[in-house]
C-alpha cells in the first residue's frame, strides 16, 4: 500500500530559525513528488522534484529528493511570521493519484 | 485568470438533503480532481477526470456522484448527505505537460 509520513508532525520556531521538513514515502512506480504550502485555505504549490539530488530553490525555500532512499526534505531559512502554515507533500505515481502527507505545522513565532 | 473556483464557499445541510459543489478551471487543464479534508486524514481523493469525458472515483467515493461538464467544470454531488460528510471539498485541476495540481478555495460542508 502506498504511503507517506511526514515529521515532525508539527514544529514552533523563533524568527530567523531555520527550519527542515521531512518527507518519507513509499510508492509503486514513483514519478515526482510535490511540497504545498496550506495557510487557513487552499495549498498553494511549491515544488515538483523529479530527480535525486538536484536542489530547488525559490526565495528562501529550497528543496531536495532522494529517489534511493525515498525521501525528501524541505527546508526553510530565516523564516518570517508568514511562513506560518502547513506544509504538505505529496508522490506521485503517474496514475492521476496524489499520496498526500498529513503534513508539518509550522508555527513561527516574532 | 482566476485559475480555480469553487461554489459555495460555505454550506450547511441537514442530514438527507443534496446538493453540488461546483467546479471551474480557465486553465485548459485535461484532468480535474474533487477531495475531502479532514483533520488528521490528510487529502484523500473522491473522485478524478482525466479528461473531458471519463471519470474515475477516487479513495472514498462512497456517497458522491461527479460529473465532467466540458473540460472547464467538474461538479460534485451528494444525493443524500450525512453527518460524515462534514469536511472541507478541495477541487483541483492539472495540465498534460506538468505533474502540478492547482487546488480551488474549497467549500465548508457542515452536515446536521
Amino acid at each position: 500500500e502506498d504511503k507517506v509520513v511526514q515529521s515532525p508532525l508539527s514544529l514552533v520556531v523563533h524568527e530567523g530559525d531555520t527550519v527542515t521538513l521531512n518527507c518519507s514515502y513509499e510508492v509503486t512506480n514513483f514519478r515526482s513528488l510535490l511540497w504545498y504550502k496550506q495557510e487557513k485555505k487552499a495549498p498553494t504549490f511549491l515544488f515538483m522534484l523529479t530527480s535525486s539530488g538536484i536542489e530547488k530553490k525559490s526565495g528562501r525555500l529550497s528543496s531536495i529528493l532522494d529517489k534511493k532512499e525515498l525521501f525528501s526534505i524541505l527546508n526553510i531559512t530565516a523564516t518570517q511570521t508568514g511562513d506560518s502554515a502547513v506544509y504538505l507533500c505529496a508522490p506521485y505515481s503517474g496514475t492521476y493519484k496524489y499520496i498526500f502527507g498529513t503534513g508539518t505545522r509550522l508555527k513561527v513565532l516574532a | 485568470n482566476a485559475g480555480v473556483t469553487q461554489t459555495p464557499k460555505f454550506q450547511v445541510l441537514k442530514t438527507g438533503q443534496s446538493m453540488t459543489l461546483q467546479c471551474a478551471q480557465d486553465m485548459n487543464h485535461n484532468s480535474m480532481y474533487w477531495y475531502r479534508q479532514d483533520p488528521g486524514m490528510g487529502l484523500r481523493l473522491i473522485y478524478y477526470s482525466a479528461s473531458e469525458g471519463t471519470t474515475d472515483k477516487g479513495e472514498v467515493p462512497n456517497g458522491y456522484n461527479v460529473s465532467r461538464l466540458n473540460k472547464r467544470e467538474f461538479s460534485l454531488r451528494l444525493e443524500s448527505a450525512a453527518p460524515s460528510q462534514t469536511s472541507v471539498y478541495f477541487c483541483a485541476s492539472g495540465g498534460l505537460a506538468t505533474d502540478t495540481q492547482y487546488f480551488g478555495p474549497g467549500t465548508r460542508l457542515t452536515v446536521l
